[in-house]
């Protein structure tokens, strides 16, 4: 089955700074890739995905990058904010078939005012 | 807007005792998911239903079953609760190879 692996597992940043947190994945049947935050006694909630036909997209400060070949994708928030810090989530997922879907073990991001 | 309710935000139950948990989605999703959160250890998987009266095992399936009667809805049991399954519960739902929406969450507590 798929294994993601999913580093740093801690992260600290000064506001302002960027972060970038980078998964593995196994699977090369894997096609879709979202990335969770979740916010201390809240649910994961997406911020942003990317399809294997892809391999870069942005929304403002935050961005994914796709490397298939490599297998690895990875996450990276500019001018990052106190709002920012939360645990984020890599998930891999294949869209045919049962939809199973795989977490990477969780980065939590400090961002220092 | 996609709402995925779950039955409990906290629980206190027994060793021994027979716990349900339950998930409801509102967006017609045909797979729903249901997952144990610890630290350090992330998301697992514990099992997945991609239809009505379907099941997958998840990576971690020992000590519990799950129910899925109506698309809607998506149980889960732990038979005998134990204190190691003490952890925050985690529901899911989503459409094919779509985005996964949680549940809030329900944290069980095995005394």
């Amino acid at each position: 089955g798929e294994n993601v692996e999913q580093h740093p597992s801690t992260l600290s940043v000064q506001e302002g700074d960027s972060a970038v947190i980078k998964c593995t994945y196994s699977d090369s049947a894997s096609n879709y890739f979202p990335w969770y935050k979740q916010e201390l006694g809240k649910r994961p909630q997406l911020i942003i995905d990317i399809r294997s036909n892809v391999g870069e997209k942005k929304d403002q400060r935050i961005a994914v990058t796709l490397n298939k070949t490599a297998k690895h994708f990875s996450l990276h928030i500019t001018e990052t904010q106190p709002e920012d810090s939360a645990v984020y989530f890599c998930a891999a997922s294949y869209s045919g078939g049962y939809q199973k879907v795989t977490f990477g073990t969780g980065t939590k991001l400090q961002v220092i005012p | 807007d996609v709402k995925v309710t779950q039955s409990s935000r906290y629980l206190v139950k027994r060793t021994g005792e027979k716990v349900f948990l339950e998930c409801v989605q509102d967006m017609d999703h045909e797979n729903m998911f249901w997952y144990r959160q610890d630290p350090g250890l992330g998301l697992r998987l514990i099992y997945f239903s991609y239809d009505v009266k379907m099941k997958e095992k998840g990576d971690i399936p020992e000590g519990y079953s799950v129910s899925r009667e109506k698309k809607e809805r998506f149980s889960l049991i732990l038979e005998s609760a134990s204190t190691n399954q003490t952890s925050m519960y985690l529901c899911a739902s989503r459409t094919d190879g779509d985005t996964q929406y949680f549940g809030p969450g329900t944290r069980l507590t095995v005394l």
